[in-house]
């Protein structure tokens, strides 16, 4: 079993639309979660840190569910630029081990 | 802001080539990773160092070997490049150990072995 696994899409939403990603993972001991973004060709970049209480930075809501093991992404009022895969990551424990899940394709259709 | 360059971005080398990917770091960062992306399989982790001169396997280190002479480069090398080895490469670091949120990526390199 992958330690990240997330459904690999694609979803394709209106513009203006809300979408949600989910992503379980499997070690319970997992201290800190991340949400990255991907564009096409490009490099991953950090989109937000998920914490335990949930977060949310501008139209981009994240929440940790520990007894169900699962990370969300939400995304509100979706513009074309949001576009892009989404990578849902896990930090084990231990140094070495952060996970990457396969990413969720997004496109935001005009 | 923190840069992770890789020195090439599209590479096409031929099968049993030795090949050199290069990485380097322009902040001090003590944690340096390659990790290889393929479709459906995600990022998987190849090779890390936490020090100079120092290296740990990760999950996937058959068939590859690294080396880092300097804290700033890290070398990822494909000893004999095989054609299940075409993948885009990636190269990240971190200021230290537990330091997560600083972990940055290069803009990858693309290898296609023939």
């Amino acid at each position: 079993r992958k330690e990240v696994e997330q459904d690999p899409g694609p979803f394709n939403v209106p513009e203006g639309a809300t979408v949600a990603f989910n992503c379980t993972y499997s070690n319970s001991a997992s201290q800190s979660f991340f949400w990255y973004r991907q564009d096409c060709r490009k490099e991953p970049k950090l989109l937000m840190s998920v914490y335990s209480s949930g977060n949310e930075d501008g139209r981009f809501t994240a929440q940790l569910n520990r007894a169900s093991q699962y990370i969300s992404l939400l995304i509100r009022d979706s513009k074309l630029s949001d576009s892009a895969t989404y990578l849902c990551v896990a930090l084990g424990t231990g140094a070495n081990n952060l996970f990457f899940g396969t990413g969720t394709r997004l496109t935001v259709i005009p | 802001d923190v840069k992770v360059t890789q020195s090439s971005r599209y590479l096409v080398k031929r099968t049993g080539e030795k090949v050199f990917l290069e990485c380097v770091q322009d902040m001090d960062h003590e944690n340096m990773f390659w990790y290889r992306q393929d479709p459906g399989l995600g990022l998987r982790l190849i090779y890390f160092s936490y020090d100079v001169k120092m290296k740990e396997k990760g999950d996937i280190p058959e068939g590859y070997s690294v080396s880092r002479e300097k804290k700033e480069r890290f070398s990822l090398i494909l000893e004999s490049a095989s054609t299940n080895q075409t993948s885009m490469y990636l190269c990240a670091s971190s200021p230290r150990q537990g330091a997560w949120y600083g972990y940055t990526f290069g803009s990858g390199t693309r290898l296609t072995v023939v």
